[in-house]
């Protein structure tokens, strides 16, 4: 059984820093792509950052860009988010994705359960 | 970056009836768009992709259509567990963005 589980949120001031881990298992981590997705209290789901299988190719959301990095470690079948220089803004439940690839698509078929990230003034 | 805008922000429907969710892009993703159902306190669950594929074990009431810019869920007739918030999401072109999502509420 594919299973995410996403841990090390919490509550830190503005300017702080927290990091977060999708911990996986039930599939070869190695051989996926993932993905952090947010939604912040009252709002959509917004994506925030990608790294490809081999760590390789990293993209993120121009919100985060500069503050925040991807990372993961494929021995320890885990997806990290390091998160600096917090801002209220940034309040929000954090999900960790996979991408399923068939032909040309490209969706995210199993999430986690979210850890949630508040960051006070 | 492609924007994603779904409409209507709110859906009104009873349980039995139809329901038609639509979602546009802001310039053609081909027919590279997925719907989620996203319910408070669970993972978003992945209904459909390549815009009209049911993922693994989603009901055949459910049903997804378009391509290039205009695409649309639908949900044949609605279960008491449909009722939740909808997404779409484009994966044409990175930025992988999501639309604001429809809420799908009891009527």
């Amino acid at each position: 059984e594919v299973q995410l589980g996403e841990s090390g949120g919490g509550l830190v001031q503005t300017g702080g820093s927290l990091r977060l881990s999708c911990a996986v298992s039930g599939f070869t981590f190695r051989s996926y792509d993932m993905n952090w997705v947010r939604q912040a209290p009252g709002k959509g789901l917004q994506w925030v950052s990608y790294i490809s299988s081999s760590g390789n190719t990293i993209y993120y959301a121009d919100s985060v860009k500069g503050r925040f990095t991807i990372s993961r470690d494929n021995a320890k079948n885990s997806l990290y988010l390091q998160m600096n220089s917090l801002r209220v803004e940034d309040t929000a439940v954090y999900y960790c994705a996979r991408i399923y690839y068939s032909g040309n698509d490209r969706p995210f078929d199993y999430w986690g359960q979210g850890t949630l990230v508040t960051v006070s003034p | 970056e492609i924007v994603m805008t779904q409409s209507p922000a709110t859906l009104s429907v009873s349980p039995g009836e139809r329901a038609t969710l639509s979602c546009r892009a802001s310039q053609s993703v081909s027919s590279n768009l997925a719907w989620y159902q996203h319910k408070p306190g669970q993972a978003p669950r992945l209904l459909m992709f390549g815009a009209s594929t049911r993922a693994t074990g989603i009901p055949a009431r459910f049903s997804g259509s378009g391509s290039g810019t205009d695409f649309t869920l639908t949900i044949s007739s609605l279960q008491s567990e449909d009722f939740a918030v909808y997404y779409c999401q484009q994966y044409n072109n990175w930025p992988f963005l999501f639309g604001q999502g429809t809420k799908l509420e009891i009527k």
